[in-house]
């Protein structure tokens, strides 16, 4: 168990919708970083929090967006869905530059 | 342009057979290699971070080792329970600190 916890686990849904995704840091960790892993393109990074402020971006859709909170959980959206979104998405935390650990991921089927 | 590639794809062992994977690396500043271990349909877990040449680490059956260009992940005697993908990452003097990652090596280790 690293420590991180996302919820939910599954999620299906129809195109064009729009759901959110949560992540709970590592008690101490102020980075969050969020991944998407699917079949063909490994693990892609797409977007970065630091204290509640956003630092880095990936390949992020612009129909995805994130955002930190004060009490540093993290919350990744997702809208207008296509069928391609479909795919495993995982949170990090680390305590800065250093090694990430990894929640348990949500896996989003867009139906 | 950051990369990572590692080889091979797949490896399928017999119990007590020696191999190693490797993880090769074009970054500008290596800021850190990480190895990390995915069963399916969960998160990464980590394992090793090396960041400077003729660095090793080890841990159970597993060592890691870093050069210049590349780095290896030695698995000595295997059991089935290694089964696992699993993936190489760099953090890079060009990210703020997310990792890009190879596409991994998915190895199975028959009895």
């Amino acid at each position: 168990d690293s420590g991180v916890t996302q919820t939910p686990k599954h999620l299906i849904t129809a195109t064009g919708q729009r759901v959110t995704l949560r992540c709970s840091p590592r008690s101490g960790d102020l980075s969050v970083y969020w991944y998407q892993q699917s079949l063909d393109q490994g693990l892609q990074f797409l977007i970065q929090y630091y204290n509640g402020e956003e630092r880095a971006k990936g390949n992020i859709l612009e129909r995805f967006s994130a955002q930190q909170f004060p009490d540093l959980h993290s919350e990744l959206n997702l809208s207008s869905l296509e069928l391609g979104d479909s795919a495993l998405y995982f949170c990090a935390s680390s305590p800065s530059k250093g090694e990430q650990f990894f929640g348990p991921g949500t896996r989003l089927t867009v139906l | 342009e950051d990369q990572v590639t590692q080889s091979p794809e797949a490896l399928r062992l017999q119990e007590g057979e020696s191999s190693s994977l490797n993880c090769s690396y074009t970054v500008s500043g290596l800021r850190g290699l990480f190895w990390y271990r995915q069963d399916p349909g969960k998160g990464p877990e980590f394992l090793f971070t090396l960041y400077s040449a003729g660095e090793e680490k080890e841990k159970e059956r597993l060592k890691a080792t870093l050069t210049k260009k590349e780095s290896f992940l030695h698995i000595t005697a295997p059991k089935p329970e290694d089964s696992a993908t699993y993936l190489c990452a760099v953090g890079s003097g060009g990210s703020q600190g997310n990792l890009i990652f190879g596409k991994g090596t998915k190895l199975s280790v028959k009895p």
